[in-house]
């Protein structure tokens, strides 16, 4: 079946410092899915950081940045500069771009960032 | 205001007892899901709808029921609940054409004892 795979929480890093969450995926019933970041703050629901829908394409929101690579079947996320705001759980997820968008998640990485 | 409202946020049930788990969505929103989450696990399907009266299954169905008497109202159904059951349960919308994005409320935390 299809799954979703990323790194292994929690990720602590230093405010300001670069992050990378690595993502890799596994579709074997999709051949073009839609892969998605969805970001959980305390307290609330998963909301929808970025989504990119073709290969090769890059997807950004807020300083994140990830690029669909086909290739090594991947979707890493990237920034530059964390805030102590920032600290949250990120989920890699991939979709069937067709009725229905059942989304498969990964695990979740539990992001803190420190002053 | 949240546009995907659930409830209760947190519940201790017994086993062989039944449980019933609601969402509610103002999106306007076509499609509706029920997820599951185990720790250290990603989020899964159990069933999902994409019109009231209409439910379908999910990746993992066995033991759930679902309900959707009205295009707002999403229900999980537990007729017999048992200790595996025991996580936190997400609903979610989306909207028909754009359905990209799923909107989540913030989580059941289910312990079933």
């Amino acid at each position: 079946g299809d799954s979703v795979t990323q790194t292994e929480g929690p990720v602590t890093v230093s405010e300001s410092e670069s992050l990378i969450i690595n993502c890799t995926y596994s579709a074997t019933s999709i051949a073009y899915p839609n892969l998605f970041w969805y970001v959980r703050y305390p307290g609330e629901g998963l909301q929808l950081l970025l989504k990119v829908i073709t290969a090769g394409q890059k997807g950004s929101s807020r300083g994140f940045e990830a690029t669909y690579n086909k290739e090594t079947t991947s979707f890493h996320l990237q920034k530059a500069s964390v805030q102590e705001s920032d600290s949250a759980v990120y989920y890699c997820a991939l979709g069937e771009p067709s009725s229905g968008q059942k989304l498969v998640f990964g695990q979740g990485t539990i992001l803190k960032v420190y002053l | 205001e949240a546009a995907v409202t659930q409830s209760p946020r947190s519940k201790v049930a017994v086993t062989g007892g039944k449980v019933t788990l609601s969402c509610h969505q103002t999106n306007n929103h076509d499609y509706m899901y029920w997820y599951r989450q185990d720790t250290g696990h990603g989020l899964r399907l159990i069933h999902y709808s994409y019109v009231a009266d209409s439910t379908e299954k999910g990746d993992i169905p066995d033991g759930y029921k679902a309900s959707r008497p009205s295009q707002e109202n999403f229900s999980l159904i537990l007729e017999l609940a048992s200790l595996s059951q025991t996580a936190v349960y997400f609903c979610a919308s989306s909207d028909w054409g754009h359905s990209y994005e799923q909107y989540f409320g913030p989580g059941t935390r289910l312990t079933v004892l």
